[in-house]
């Protein structure tokens, strides 16, 4: 069946402006998770939703940060003010629900704040 | 924070050789995962070992877990260029009903011909 999918594929904004990233996790997974990689960095945990509630926004790294969940499916994530260390690839991934599943990942954003 | 530490950073090695990796961790978890990430392909699952295992075999992956040190290693035999990869440790450290993982630095596997 089709992976996690997101869009848009490459971002680039100005400093200021702000930006909607969408991911599209797999069909069932109640489960829908957001990361930020730098480059060459690990991955940095900002966000989960189990179905549309987000019980962990503790990784979220200021108030500018905000994301959602509608339908138990679609997720987007909002960066307000954009700023250029905000550049960076963001990544979904979904996985079933309950604990010791594997995460899939979608491709991933690639911001750039110019 | 990174919970996770993988030792090397970076890797080199000649294909057909045994490529080992290590990851430390700080906190007491509930499995811990493998993902392989390279340009083309994205972040993927390799394997999982849970807390109460010590080693995990999958194809050409052998994977242990030593709870006491807080520590896990990833081994690939017989490797190949298309091993070629960033190979990252997640320490799942969720309650409840979902799975919170935490990421590695990485370490960056080169495999020549």
């Amino acid at each position: 069946g089709a992976g996690v999918s997101q869009s848009p594929s490459n971002k680039v904004t100005e400093k200021g402006k702000d930006v909607e990233l969408r991911c599209d996790p797999i069909s069932g997974h109640t489960a829908l998770y957001w990361y930020r990689q730098s480059l060459g960095q690990g991955l940095e945990f900002l966000i989960y939703f189990q179905g549309n509630s987000a019980p962990d926004k503790s990784g979220l790294p200021s108030d500018r940060f905000s994301a959602e969940r509608t339908g138990g499916s679609v997720s987007t994530l909002t960066i307000q003010r954009t700023q250029q260390e905000d550049s960076a690839v963001y990544l979904c991934a979904s996985a079933r629900q309950g604990l010791g599943y594997e995460q899939y990942f979608g491709p991933g954003t690639r911001l750039t704040v110019t | 924070s990174q919970q996770g530490e993988e030792d090397p950073q970076a890797l080199s090695i000649q294909e057909g050789e045994n490529a080992t990796m290590n990851c430390s961790y700080k906190t007491s978890i509930n499995n811990l995962q493998w993902y392989r990430q390279n340009s083309g392909r994205g972040l993927v699952h390799l394997i999982l070992i849970r807390s109460n295992e010590r080693e995990k075999h999958s194809g050409r992956l052998r994977v242990t877990l030593d709870t006491s040190k807080k520590s896990s290693s990833l081994l690939i035999t017989a490797s190949r260029a298309a091993d070629t990869a960033s190979y990252f440790c997640a320490t799942d450290t969720g309650t409840g009903t979902a799975s919170k993982l935490t990421f590695g630095t990485g370490t960056r596997l080169q495999v020549t011909l």
